[in-house]
């Protein structure tokens, strides 16, 4: 069965420091999605991406996040200077096409800023 | 801003009987709705959905219902199993490739 994966599983990282999370969504989706859940926190939506640009964004996408989709597989969260704050488990997923709602949820990745 | 809640942050219930999730909602544009099961260091794994033009989704021992004039979703697991001890999300959208506002989350434990 097709899955969404991530890399790394855990990421530790200093304050300041640049990190990129990775995400291969499944090979026919066409929309793709980041999100996050800081520890005993609801998930919260960071970004939505769909024909190579960002269709919608939320409040906790700063300047500081960006995204891209750099060889048609891979899907990228990079963080531009890391905030103790933004410790978190990052979530990536992906929707077939824009008449499906079901979005496939990778495994996350563990975000650690010391 | 919560637009999404669930208001019950833990729920345990005996192996064989109906677990019951709730899950309240603000917006009402929202018009597509999901549960997720998610285990602890795992992504969240999608479970069943329903559309505004429905009341209600079964599938197998999952039964969806939502009450659009009281914003409110249930979800109905029955009968209850020891596996399907996890944490509960709800999640609505207003219109497909939107994002997905989600829950708190329930932390659903079937005791055997």
């Amino acid at each position: 069965e097709p899955e969404v994966t991530q890399t790394p599983s855990h990421q530790v990282t200093q304050m300041g420091q640049e990190v990129i999370l990775r995400c291969v969504p499944i090979s026919n989706h066409l929309y793709f999605y980041w999100y996050r859940q800081i520890l005993g926190q609801k998930v919260e939506f960071l970004v939505s991406f769909y024909n190579n640009e960002i269709s919608e964004k939320s409040e906790i996408f700063d300047d500081q996040f960006s995204v891209e989709r750099p060889d048609g597989s891979n899907f990228t969260l990079k963080i531009r200077s890391t905030k103790l704050e933004d410790s978190a488990m990052y979530f990536c997923a992906s929707v077939a096409t824009g008449i499906s709602y079901e979005q496939y949820f990778g495994p996350g990745t563990r975000l650690t800023v010391t | 801003d919560q637009q999404v809640k669930q208001n019950s942050p833990s729920l345990s219930v005996q192996e064989g009987r109906i677990s019951i999730l709730n899950c309240d909602y603000t917006n009402s544009m929202f018009d597509y709705f999901l549960w997720y099961k998610k285990y602890p260091a795992e992504g969240p794994t999608f479970l069943i959905s329903i559309s505004s033009i429905k009341d209600k989704n079964e599938d197998g021992r999952f039964t969806v219902f939502l009450n659009k004039s009281a914003k409110h979703l249930s979800l109905h697991i029955v009968p209850s199993q020891p596996g399907d001890s996890a944490v509960y999300f709800c999640a609505a959208s207003a219109g497909t490739g939107n994002q997905f506002y989600f829950g708190t989350g329930t932390s659903l434990t079937v005791i055997p």
